[in-house]
């Protein structure tokens, strides 16, 4: 079975600190990682996947299938960048079924 | 493009009633999902559809939940009875086979009294 694990519920930084938002997961396969963001009185929306590479609004997110972690960080933090944040795993194979993780909520401070 | 689309956007009903919540995709996504997401937990997959056939229904109650997607584009999702532990949001996704990302819809927010 999958698993995603948000260990922190609640994380709160001020402006310009860096920030980063953890999560683990389990799976015996060959992972896809995203993170999802929500923001106050929006939808879920994909904020990054791993396979991308990419940065989208200054956040990154390396997979580490050591560890099994796929972190999301953001070297200095807006107050813009503060919503509900939730990492998630697709199963490969024909099921691809998304896991989502309970979710972090980030608050960035003035 | 609207999105996603998702009607009711909030529904109170007392336990022992019927409910359904009604999802349009997104124009050209032939996968649609419906999740449920409780308090202070991240979205759990009930059902996934591709085109009209349900191809991943292992995590839907099936004694009192039901869904369908008519034609393979709009798709209703009933509960019936409804009990107490299903007040949640009910959350409408679809993907295309090419992109494969999932949008969401905005969530029916579900209360059962």
């Amino acid at each position: 079975a999958q698993r995603v694990t948000q260990p922190e519920k609640l994380l709160s930084v001020f402006k310009g600190a860096p920030v980063e938002l953890k999560c683990n997961y389990s799976y015996s396969g060959s992972p896809e990682l995203f993170w999802y963001v929500q923001y106050s009185r929006q939808r879920l929306q994909l904020l990054l996947r791993h396979i991308s590479r990419e940065s989208i609004k200054g956040f990154t997110a390396d997979l580490n299938k050591g560890e099994t972690s796929f972190h999301l960080k953001k070297p200095f933090a807006q107050e813009e960048d503060s919503a509900m944040y939730y990492c998630a795993l697709r199963s490969s194979g024909s099921a691809r079924q998304l896991t989502f993780g309970s979710g972090t909520q980030l608050t960035v401070l003035p | 493009e609207a999105g996603v689309v998702q009607s009711p956007r909030y529904k109170i009903i007392e336990k022992k009633q019927p409910v359904a919540f009604w999802c349009n995709p997104i124009s050209g996504h032939n996968t649609l999902y419906w999740y449920r997401q409780n308090l202070g937990q991240g979205p759990e997959l009930l059902i996934r559809y591709e085109n009209e056939e349900a191809v991943d229904d292992s995590q839907l109650p099936k004694d009192r939940f039901s869904a369908e997607r008519l034609k393979g584009v709009d798709s209703t999702l009933k509960i019936q009875p409804a009990e107490l532990g299903d007040s949640a949001v009910y959350l409408c996704a679809s993907s295309s086979m090419a992109q494969e990302t999932q949008y969401f819809g905005p969530g029916t927010r579900l209360l059962v009294l």
